[in-house]
């Protein structure tokens, strides 16, 4: 069964401090994903990937950078995080536009 | 733009009623598109599909979705809901295939179901 797993599952941080949070996937999937989720809200898109080495902006990227170093691993990270990136994490990963497989979330506090 | 919508936020139903949730989109050509479930404190898991063929699509645990390129729609259905069918619902479109071209996700419908 397809697997996508995140690291770590919940997080504080301090405001300015660095986060990075990592996503592993056994799918052999192209394509990579992360997502925020904020209380009562949808999924937002940040950065995603179709292929090692390269990363894309979402809708929302400002804030946030992304590394995709092999095909299985994703990382998103927070060079100076601050209260308003306190919000749940959904990696995820798909071959090409097909359906999304997602990891169980992380939820980061930025204090 | 394209978009996806779900029009109701919530949606209440006594347990062994039938359910319908809402989604449209925005979108020239015909889209791949998607139902997905999220149960507390998980991630969204995929309940089921359309990518061609029969416009209607049977899914997991009884729900299936009906596409209408008329409409532009793809409601889910599901003709008796259990109490454990509690969850929020998300509706998302695949707006092109280029590698660009990104999956858009309404903003999703909890359903509470009533004993």
């Amino acid at each position: 069964e397809a697997a996508v797993t995140q690291s770590p599952r919940s997080k504080v941080a301090v405001t300015g401090g660095k986060v990075t949070l990592s996503c592993h996937q056994t799918n052999n999937h192209d394509y990579m994903y992360w997502y925020r989720q904020d209380t009562g809200h949808g999924l937002r898109l940040i950065h995603y990937s179709y292929v090692a080495d390269s990363t894309e902006k979402g809708d929302i990227p400002d804030g946030y950078k992304a590394s995709r170093p092999s095909q299985e691993n994703f990382s998103l990270i927070l060079e100076l995080a601050s209260l308003s990136q306190t919000a749940v994490y959904f990696c995820a990963s798909s071959w090409t536009h097909y359906e999304q497989y997602f990891g169980p979330g992380t939820r980061l506090t930025v204090l | 733009a394209q978009s996806v919508t779900q029009p109701d936020a919530r949606v209440t139903v006594s347990e062994g009623a039938s359910l319908q949730l809402r989604c449209k989109y925005s979108y020239s050509a015909t889209p791949y598109l998607f139902w997905y479930v999220q149960y507390p404190r998980q991630g969204l898991q995929l309940l089921l599909k359309y990518y061609s063929g029969d416009p209607v699509v049977q899914g997991v645990n009884g729900f299936e979705a009906e596409f209408s390129k008329s409409n532009s729609s793809f409601h889910l259905r599901k003709a008796s809901v259990h109490w454990s069918d509690s969850a929020v619902y998300f509706c998302a479109v695949s707006m092109g295939t280029s590698n660009t071209d990104k999956v858009v996700f309404g903003t999703g419908t909890r359903l509470q179901v009533s004993p």
